[in-house]
């Protein structure tokens, strides 16, 4: 079956620009969340959608948000860029439900670069 | 607070030899925890996981081993082949919360 996908794949915004990216998950997933990878700072948690509803969210400020719709696809916005932004935004599917062993699946990123 | 520790940014190994990769942790509520690999321009993907209530897990090439009384894990490769060169995130699964680490960068040297 067809794995996470991610649009944009890459992309060059300026200060003060907003942006928005898409996840489409695996098919019978109803979890998605973002990660932010920046070097030396791993995978840092956005936030978790879980059936249209935000169910965790990381240490971020308001500038980020998201959404998931009915079928599960997700977007993330960010507004207001700073070059600090500059990063690659990874999106995760799972089942969401239960625990088997906890795997995400991701999708490739979508690399942000803020000039 | 990072609760999610790989204090080896990087790691150099030659073709054949074992690779150990460390991870520590300081929350003990966990369900797993589980290993992914990442190459560049892609994403994680994911390798090995240990539950709670084990203290190894194997399979084939790669073995994880768990000391909770010390709260550490280790990823253990062998033999290690250029292929494996990547970086490597130990992450913590409690219900659908997960917590990454800040990765360690394999290098299998020919």
């Amino acid at each position: 079956k067809a794995g996470v996908t991610q649009t944009p794949r890459y992309l060059i915004k300026t200060r003060g620009q907003q942006v928005t990216l898409s996840c489409s998950p695996i098919s019978g997933h109803r979890s998605v969340s973002w990660y932010q990878q920046t070097p030396g700072q791993g995978l840092q948690f956005l936030f978790e959608y879980f059936s249209e509803t935000q169910r965790n969210k990381g240490n971020f400020p308001g500038r980020f948000s998201g959404r998931q719709f009915s079928n599960s696809r997700s977007e993330m916005n960010v507004s207001t860029l700073e070059l600090g932004d500059s990063a690659l935004y990874l999106c995760a599917s799972s089942l969401g439900t239960g625990s088997n062993t906890g795997e995400l699946f991701f999708g490739e990123g979508s690399r942000l670069t803020v000039l | 607070d990072q609760q999610v520790k790989q204090n080896s940014p990087s790691l150099s190994v030659q073709e054949g030899r074992i690779s150990i990769l460390n991870c520590d942790y300081t929350n003990s509520m966990f369900d797993y925890f589980l290993w992914y690999k990442k190459y560049p321009a892609e994403g994680p993907t994911f390798l090995i996981s240990i539950s709670s209530i084990k203290d190894k897990n194997e399979d084939g090439r790669f073995t994880v081993f768990l000391n909770k009384s010390a709260k550490h894990l280790s990823l253990h490769i062998v033999p290690s082949q250029p292929g494996d060169s990547a970086v490597y995130f130990c992450s913590r699964s409690y219900g659908q919360n997960f917590v990454f680490g800040p990765g360690t960068r394999l290098s299998v040297l020919p």
